[in-house]
């Protein structure tokens, strides 16, 4: 079983919608979790750090669900340049490192 | 406020050969990491610096990889020899905080083709 899974996609969101995907995690004991943006063939950037009461950036939701080991993002009003590779990293609790998920893929059409 | 920079940005060499990789992080950064991420895998950590010292090398696949981070700037991670495995993109990362926080930032990556 991977340390970080994600669903790969690509999630095909019209303009404007709401999509939504999950990211699961194994070790229980991880302690920060983050999501990355990852366009075509560029490096990840930091999208938003999770926070075990959720949190919000504009229209980017994250929640953290410690009970079920998952991390979920959510986008409204999708714009075409949401379109992008959404990885889930998660900081395991020995050392620094980051574990990555494969990354989830998402397409906004007009 | 420059951001962390690697060189070259694509370096395709035959096996057997060596390549030196270089990083330089954000200026004040005493954390730097190494990752890289193989054709149709996840990117996974290859090792963490604290200043000039390894923090965490766990990561390293074999000893033909060597890094290092003398004075505690720059860093290089050196293939020798190069494998047709080692074929993939290495990002170096660094952070001011140790456990992520205030974020990683990421350097656009040395594409490396081994042939």
């Amino acid at each position: 079983r991977k340390e970080v899974e994600q669903d790969p996609g690509p999630f095909n969101v019209p303009e404007g919608a709401t999509v939504a995907f999950n990211c699961t995690y194994s070790n229980s004991a991880s302690q920060s979790f983050f999501w990355y943006r990852q366009d075509c063939r560029k490096e990840p950037k930091l999208l938003m750090s999770v926070y075990s009461s959720g949190n919000e950036d504009g229209r980017f939701t994250a929640q953290l669900n410690r009970a079920s080991q998952y991390i979920s993002l959510l986008i409204r009003d999708s714009k075409l340049s949401d379109s992008a590779t959404y990885l889930c990293v998660v900081n395991q609790a020995a050392g620094n490192k980051l574990t990555f998920g494969g990354g989830t893929r998402v397409l906004v059409k007009p | 406020e420059a951001g962390v920079t690697q060189f070259p940005s694509h370096s395709v060499i035959e096996k057997g050969q060596t390549v030196t990789l270089r990083c330089d992080p954000i200026s004040g950064h005493d954390n730097l990491y190494w990752y890289r991420r193989v054709m149709g895998k996840e990117i996974k950590f290859l090792l963490h610096f604290v200043k000039e010292s390894k923090q965490d090398e766990s990561g390293m696949p074999n000893n033909r990889f060597l890094a290092e981070r003398t004075g505690g700037t720059y860093s290089t991670l050196k293939v020798q020899p190069a494998e047709l495995e080692d074929s993939g993109v290495y990002f170096c990362a660094s952070s001011q905080f140790e456990g992520g926080y205030g974020g990683y930032t990421f350097g656009s990556g040395t594409r490396l083709t081994v042939v």
